[in-house]
């Protein structure tokens, strides 16, 4: 059975472009987070998605923008990268009814902003 | 504004030699605290989630425990392999799944 697997491994953008990660749930999960986390301090929530809406919001600003497929991956979009971007992107996904609790972390995609 | 701390920031231990490492939160409402162990270019991995005051938790040479302001992970006779950070988490009632990390506890075991 696959974890969470996220894609691209890696990722060097400049700054002012546009970025897409993508995640995909482990089997049987149908929810799923995206979290920021930037050298040596925890992950901070982005936001949750849940039956393809967005069900809750940390404290990003509107350039970071998701999306749920009825397959329940996900994509997460930054517009107009900033160098302060540049982060480790994990995406965490939990069962159905478990919401926070006991959430599955995929690697992380490393970006990096010149 | 919920919160939480994590301290010591980086721990180093010898091999069998006990400790604890400490997590406090400010949260409205409990809803759950949640700990998680990283190893570097990795993503965090479940290890436990605690619900109220006085409850506790094991697995293997971990122990978590919950206060109604802090909680504890206490390491038994640690082996070089249990070297990562350890994460502390909280969500609250009204935040529900917006999960609050704390700086984490980078912990090194020499052997």
């Amino acid at each position: 059975d696959a974890g969470v697997t996220q894609s691209p491994t890696h990722l060097i953008k400049t700054r002012g472009q546009q970025v897409t990660l993508r995640c995909s749930p482990k089997s049987g999960h149908d929810t799923v987070s995206w979290y920021q986390q930037a050298l040596g301090q925890g992950p901070q929530f982005i936001f949750q998605y849940y039956e393809e809406e967005e069900r809750q919001r940390g404290n990003f600003p509107d350039r970071f923008s998701g999306h749920q497929f009825p397959n329940y991956s996900s994509e997460l979009n930054v517009n107009a990268l900033l160098l302060g971007d540049s982060a480790l992107y994990l995406c965490a996904s939990s069962r159905p009814g478990q919401g926070a609790e006991e959430q599955y972390f995929g690697p992380g995609t490393r970006l990096t902003v010149t | 504004e919920d919160q939480v701390t994590q301290s010591p920031e980086a721990l180093r231990l010898q091999e069998g030699e006990s400790s604890s490492l400490n997590c406090s939160y400010t949260v409205s409402g409990l809803r759950g605290l949640f700990w998680y162990r990283q190893d570097p270019g990795k993503g965090p991995e479940f290890l436990f989630t605690l619900y109220s005051a006085g409850e506790e938790k094991e697995k293997e040479r971990l122990k978590a425990t919950l206060t109604k302001k802090e909680s504890f992970l206490h390491i038994t006779a640690p082996k070089p392999e249990d070297s990562a950070t350890y994460l502390c988490a909280v969500s609250g009632k009204t935040s529900y799944d917006k999960v609050i990390f704390g700086p984490g506890t980078s912990l090194s075991v020499i052997p």
